[in-house]
């Protein structure tokens, strides 16, 4: 069964630093993988998904995540952090009925 | 624009009591979900349905049941609410294209936090 790690329940980084969220999947090669961007109080919503079509795949807001299949690594990065990205984000892979959601990373933005 | 809407935000109900959460989806999606979340345990699955009347458990369906009747509209139940049901609940629906077997982009509800007390 596919199943989704992501490293780390907080990451704090300094307004203007590289932001790095790590994802690993199970050994499988899921067809799609996802990144859900969860603002306070509100409920997910996509930031970028992988589809085989091209390893680095671009979301919104900045964000980009590159599909390693020799590492079994899906992970978010982001240049430079703002503010506005303090949120959590869950990393998913795709199943045959459900979609199956990493545990979340809660980021912290400093200034 | 796609659109998820849950009935409430916020809800506080005492032990014991029925309890309905509603969600009503937009976009003509055949799957719909619904998921609890808590502190370290990210999204649960607690049901989901691919079709009107249709329905599946999923990881944690104790305590909880689900109705669709219309294809627009997926209703989560508690039929008897306890405190450690106490959580935010979220709705979510997805396309599910023809010869596709693998689940699609997930739309969210803004979600409800329910408090048992």
């Amino acid at each position: 069964a596919q199943s989704v790690t992501q490293l780390g329940s907080h990451v704090s980084v300094s307004e203007g630093a590289l932001v790095l969220l790590r994802c690993n999947y199970s050994s499988s090669v899921p067809p799609y993988l996802f990144w859900y961007v969860q603002y306070p109080n509100q409920g997910l919503q996509l930031l970028l998904k992988y589809t085989s079509a091209a390893t680095l795949v671009k979301g919104i807001n900045g964000f980009e995540a590159e599909f390693k299949k020799s590492e079994t690594s899906f992970h978010l990065t982001k240049p430079s952090a703002h503010m506005s990205d303090a949120a959590e984000y869950f990393c998913a892979v795709s199943g045959t009925f459900k979609t199956i959601f990493g545990a979340g990373t809660r980021l912290f933005v400093k200034a | 624009d796609v659109k998820v809407t849950q009935s409430s935000r916020y809800l506080v109900k005492r032990t014991g009591e029925k309890v309905f959460l509603e969600c009503v989806q937009d976009m003509d999606h055949e799957n719909m979900f619904w998921y609890r979340q808590d502190p370290g345990l990210g999204l649960r699955l607690i049901y989901f349905s691919y079709d009107v009347k249709m329905k599946e458990k999923g990881d944690i369906p104790e305590g909880y049941s689900v109705s669709r009747e219309k294809k627009e509209r997926f209703s989560l139940i508690l039929e008897s609410a306890s405190t450690n049901q106490t959580s935010m609940y979220l709705c979510a629906s997805s396309l599910r294209p023809s010869g596709v077997l693998y689940q699609e982009t997930q739309y969210f509800g803004p979600g409800t936090r329910l408090l048992v007390l």
